[in-house]
């Protein structure tokens, strides 16, 4: 079965530190990888997918089939990038539906 | 572009009631929306894909005669908790595939239902 994992349920860091939130999948074929935020009292919405390879906000993702990651890096965190990060899986077959890994609270303190 | 709305955004209901959440794409037509429940400090859990005009798909565990989904507009999609009960309350977001890529997903403000 298709599986998300971030194993971190907290990353806290200083501005101006670098960040990576770790993502790990399991899945046999090739997915699709997806990067969502949510800030604090708003939806969730789409940060970065794999595919397109670019950078959002400072963030990049590189998808990694030999280790099964998607980790997110930012070289220099800012505050305003405190948030819930959920990495998300889609899958051939799967109708475009998302598995979520269980989500990272990344805290930038100034 | 590309907004997902919820009504009601809030909606506390007593034991035994059903209530009724909408879904709706504003400026686009989605012809698959999604249904997600999510527990405090927990992820999103996907109960069900709904394409429009057709049965909805339900996720392995969640009991389609307890959540009832139609999907019968391009725009919009309910979902209906039936008989709720306390272990009902939770957090629903619904998702719309989004307009121009149908992997990508465009989510609602959620609905936070409280059950009495």
């Amino acid at each position: 079965a298709q599986r998300v994992t971030q194993p971190e349920k907290l990353l806290s860091v200083f501005k101006g530190a670098p960040v990576e939130l770790k993502c790990n999948y399991s899945y046999s074929g090739s997915p699709e990888l997806f990067w969502y935020v949510q800030y604090s009292r708003q939806r969730l919405q789409l940060l970065l997918r794999h595919i397109s390879r670019e950078s959002i906000k400072g963030f990049t993702a590189d998808l990694n089939k030999g280790e099964t990651s998607f980790h997110l890096k930012k070289p220099f965190a800012q505050e305003e990038d405190s948030a819930m990060y959920y990495c998300a899986l889609s899958f051939s077959g799967g109708y475009n539906k998302l598995i979520f890994g269980a989500g990272t609270r990344l805290a930038v303190h100034p | 572009g590309a907004v997902v709305s919820q009504h009601p955004s809030r909606v506390i209901c007593k034991s035994g009631t059903s209530v009724k959440i909408e879904c709706r794409s504003l400026d686009f037509q989605a012809t698959t929306m999604f249904w997600y429940r999510q527990f405090p400090k927990q992820s999103l859990m996907l109960m069900a894909t709904s394409n429009e005009g057709s049965k909805a798909t339900y996720e392995q565990g969640v009991e389609k005669d307890k959540f009832l989904i139609n999907h019968a507009s391009l725009t919009l999609s309910t979902l209906t908790v039936t008989s709720a009960h306390p272990e009902d309350s939770s957090f629903y977001i619904c998702s719309a595939s989004g307009p121009v890529s149908s992997y990508e997903q465009y989510f609602g403000p959620g609905t936070r239902l409280t059950v009495t």
